[in-house]
């Protein structure tokens, strides 16, 4: 499973854009890259996947450079609600083995 | 509604007691997993299970029993507990994405341990 590096924590104001890098620099060529969100007291929840390019949901985009050594989550026009810990996981997740970092916290100011 | 539940969602309890902490969920998912987290250690992997019958270790599988006898269930079950295995547990499912060999884990609740 390949290592991933997140900022320990960042600070956001309402209605901003926030992105959150993810640095996997031993990406193995059959691994995806997932986000999971998670608040206090409750489990994570998944965010979004992805190989390469972009991947766009009702919640999240998720951009992979060609390389694939890092990707970004980024989260449009973010609310209180978004303040979370934010996980970015490499590998094969759900399937085997999981490795979950200890992921950036996001504070996000009114 | 799709859920993964766990029990109990709190427990204190004493050194060397043997306690059972169930997981279920209602998806039909084939794989399933226990984590622990722990401040400032984020959520690390205790066991998980490929389908009935089939489990293996996580990265931190010391002084925990699992079992799959059934597809819904997978216990977690400490035999001894020891007050390093306070924590916070979450138990999750895998469901398959529709249109790849990917894998969306359903998390539980949680429950919070104890041990004095």
């Amino acid at each position: 499973l390949a290592k991933t590096t997140q900022p320990i924590s960042m600070d956001s104001y309402e209605g901003q854009e926030v992105n959150i890098t993810c640095s996997h620099n031993n990406i193995a060529t059959n691994d995806y890259i997932t986000w999971y969100q998670q608040f206090p007291s409750q489990g994570p929840r998944f965010i979004i996947q992805g190989y390469k390019t972009k991947v766009t949901n009702e919640v999240a985009s998720l951009f992979i450079p060609a390389d694939r050594k890092s990707s970004t989550l980024s989260l449009p026009r973010v609310s209180l609600s978004d303040t979370a810990v934010y996980y970015c996981l490499v590998g094969e997740t759900g399937g085997f083995k999981t490795i979950f970092g200890a992921g950036t916290r996001l504070f996000v100011k009114a | 509604e799709a859920q993964v539940t766990q029990n109990p969602r709190y427990l204190i309890t004493v050194t060397g007691k043997k306690l059972t902490v169930t997981c279920s969920q209602n998806m039909n998912h084939e794989y399933m997993s226990w984590y622990r987290q722990d401040p400032g250690l984020g959520l690390r992997q205790i066991y998980y299970s490929m389908n009935v019958e089939v489990t293996d270790k996580g990265d931190v599988p010391e002084g925990y029993k699992v079992s799959r006898k059934e597809k819904r269930n997978f216990p977690l079950i400490l035999e001894s507990p020891s007050p390093n295995q306070t924590s916070l547990y979450f138990c999750a499912s895998s469901s398959r994405l529709s249109s790849s060999t990917l894998y969306e884990q359903y998390f539980g609740p949680g429950t919070r341990l104890t041990v004095t």
